[in-house]
């Protein structure tokens, strides 16, 4: 079964450029999570969707972080402008419910120089 | 106050020994909770569910304690492979919150 797929995998670029990354859910689950995880701040929740919905997105640092999710398989975190402090590994979850085991993808490592 | 605490250990422990550890969760409208592993550089991994009564899965045994608010995590015969850290997840059904991860050494 395929799980949780995100790409890129790496990313690096230059501080003040708009990064976009990736996120195709495991079929079938209707709670989708993206995460920011550093050394400093460990695991941080960003922002959640329910059904496509964006539920809470009180963790999303400042406005220069948006999400999307335009349908049930796709899902995009965008960063614009990027500074270098948002570099990380940012992961992306699904699950069959908000309150149900999430199964993380592999992550994309973001270095922003 | 964080929803969900752990102790960051280090917990370094020989191979072949028994290792605990607990977690506490501040929302007694908590539901649900899981323990995940996390390797060095890779996306965290469900363990397993906690459940009321208790679970075993394994060397693996889960503890629920709503009285103290606190679940636990003992590994029974630590092998090599169970070095890791172990994030304790929990909350009420709208929204889970994970902890910041204990560290577990297993050494030879």
């Amino acid at each position: 079964d395929a799980g949780v797929i995100q790409s890129p995998r790496h990313e690096v670029t230059e501080m003040g450029q708009e990064v976009t990354l990736r996120c195709k859910p495991i079929s079938g689950h209707n709670s989708l999570f993206w995460y920011r995880q550093t050394m400093m701040r460990g695991l941080e929740l960003l922002i959640y969707f329910n059904n496509n919905v964006p539920i809470d997105d009180s963790g999303m640092p400042e406005d220069r972080f948006s999400a999307k999710m335009p349908n049930a398989s796709f899902s995009t975190l965008k960063i614009q402008p990027s500074e270098p402090r948002d570099s990380a590994v940012y992961f992306c979850a699904s699950s069959l419910g908000v309150a149900s085991a999430q199964h993380f993808g592999d992550g994309t490592r973001l270095s922003i120089l | 106050r964080k929803e969900v605490e752990q102790d960051p250990g280090p917990f370094n422990v020989p191979e072949g020994a028994t290792v605990a550890f607990n977690c506490t969760y501040s929302n007694s409208a908590s539901q649900s909770f899981f323990w995940y592993r996390q390797d060095c550089r890779k996306e965290p991994k469900l363990l397993m569910s906690v459940y009321s009564s208790g679970n075993e899965d394994g060397r693996f045994t889960a503890q629920l304690n709503r009285a103290s608010q606190y679940i636990s995590l003992l590994i029974r015969d630590s092998k090599l492979s169970d070095s890791a850290t172990y994030l304790c997840v929990g909350g009420p059904d709208y929204k889970l919150s994970f902890g910041a991860g204990t560290t577990v050494t297993v050494r030879a």
